[in-house]
């Protein structure tokens, strides 16, 4: 069972540098996310696509773009890294429905120099 | 302000000790759920249970129990016997009715550590 998966695992950029983070997930959801996690704040919605077609901003969604790109698909793009998006990066899938619990991704582990 | 706040920031026990984690929110819907997700050394966010804010039964699972209190606005979630294999990072979160997809609102963690 793949459920969601994300890559890369680790990453290093340096100041300006861009990358997409990949995310597909074999679960048929409708919905995903992805979050960034800091230490002492938690999980932090970037963007999310509640269905395939659709994209809106999330609660920390400067310096960053998204693509769904069919309905497996969820990618997270940094156009021009910062020093500040260096974090643990989840993509997260779910059925639709405020009572559905989110699947998480195994996490990308960002650090921009 | 902070929808669900986790006031313990990290919290240390001996094996076999029981140890609960504090878990308070706030909405004004009246339709929501609570989740508790664990987070192990290995980084991926395990799910543990859901709960609906028309149900305040509490709920045993093995070692685990929840107890949810709508007039605390509170969702603590007890360890019984600790285990060392019971250190992560356990987090609390919040999805509301109003919201027209699953948003969720996390806490900013507990750490748990458990000494053999």
């Amino acid at each position: 069972n793949a459920g969601v998966t994300q890559t890369p695992k680790f990453q290093v950029l340096k100041t300006g540098q861009s990358m997409t983070l990949q995310c597909a997930q074999d679960m048929n959801h409708n919905s995903m996310y992805w979050y960034r996690q800091d230490p002492g704040m938690g999980l932090r919605l970037i963007y999310y696509s509640a269905s395939e077609g659709t994209t809106d901003k999330g609660e920390v969604p400067n310096g960053y773009n998204v693509s769904r790109l069919n309905k497996r698909e969820f990618s997270l793009r940094l156009e021009s890294a910062a020093p500040s998006q260096t974090s643990v990066y989840f993509c997260a899938s779910s059925q639709t429905g405020f009572n559905e619990k989110l699947f998480f991704g195994s996490g990308t582990q960002l650090s921009v120099l | 302000a902070q929808k669900v706040t986790q006031a313990q920031t990290e919290i240390s026990v001996v094996e076999k000790e029981d140890v609960t984690l504090d878990c308070v929110y706030e909405t004004r819907d009246t339709t929501y759920y609570l989740f508790w997700y664990k987070q192990p050394p290995s980084g991926e966010l395990v799910f543990l249970i859901r709960r609906n804010s028309f149900d305040e039964q509490n709920e045993i699972s093995g070692r685990y129990s929840w107890n949810f209190q709508k007039s605390t606005s509170s969702f603590n979630f007890t360890i019984t016997a600790s285990q060392v294999v019971d250190s992560a990072v356990y987090f609390c979160a919040l999805s509301e009715a109003s919201d027209n997809f699953n948003k969720f609102y996390f806490g900013s963690g507990t750490k748990l550590n458990v000494k053999p």
